[in-house]
């Protein structure tokens, strides 16, 4: 049974630090793995999604690893913003069902 | 270029009622995914649905929950005899195809709460 760690559960920092946001999963036989950010009393929006055979995406001020064969992923924020405070959460996908993890909130101080 | 649409967006049962959830999934996606928040928990599959087709129920409760996407019109997330630990905020993604190397596309959910 696929399971899905994110760590830590709560982060607080100053506003343009960089931050790094970890997942873990149990079992490396995934397709992708997508990393989610939630706003309170919002759905998910999709910030990057990994495939199997890629080691790394970026988006902007954003940067998603992914090393399959020790169940690892991070998300890299760089030049936080307050307008980055939110919930992110990943998701590995084992074939048309996602595992997320419990996410990481996010708090960036002005 | 409308996202996936669910409503309603608050949803206030008493206990042995029903509860419909509806989602309309992104224009072109044929595949639908439902999963569960419940408080202070992660998001939790429940169903993956095509058109008229349920692919994988493995995450429904055996009881009181159903779910159908009909040719026509949008999925339906059906809680039947509601109870107080059905409250939860209830996602609805789409995708074009399987979600191997797609994106899910989530709405804004439903909060249902049970009184």
């Amino acid at each position: 049974k696929q399971e899905v760690t994110q760590i830590p559960a709560a982060l607080s920092v100053p506003e343009g630090e960089n931050l790094v946001l970890n997942c873990s999963f149990t079992d490396s036989a995934i397709y992708n793995l997508q990393w989610f950010r939630q706003d309170p009393g919002k759905g998910l929006t999709s910030l990057l999604l990994i495939q199997s055979s890629q080691r790394e995406q970026t988006s902007g001020r954003l940067n998603a690893s992914l090393d399959k064969s020790s169940g690892r992923s991070t998300l890299y924020i760089a030049a936080s913003q307050p307008g980055d405070s939110a919930t992110y959460l990943c998701a590995v996908d084992r074939g048309n069902q996602f595992y997320f993890g419990t996410g990481t909130s996010l708090t960036v101080i002005p | 270029n409308a996202g996936v649409m669910q409503n309603p967006r608050h949803l206030v049962r008493r206990r042995g009622q029903e509860a419909r959830l509806r989602c309309s999934p992104m224009k072109g996606h044929s595949h639908v995914y439902w999963y569960r928040q419940l408080p202070e928990e992660g998001l939790k599959f429940m169903v993956y649905l095509q058109k008229e087709n349920i692919i994988d129920e493995s995450g429904m409760p055996k009881e009181r929950f159903s779910a159908e996407f009909p040719k026509e019109g949008p999925s339906i997330l059906r809680i039947q005899q509601v109870v107080r630990g059905d409250s939860a905020a209830y996602f609805c993604a789409s995708s074009p195809i399987d979600s191997l190397n797609q994106p899910q596309h989530f709405g804004d959910g439903t909060r249902l709460s049970i009184l």
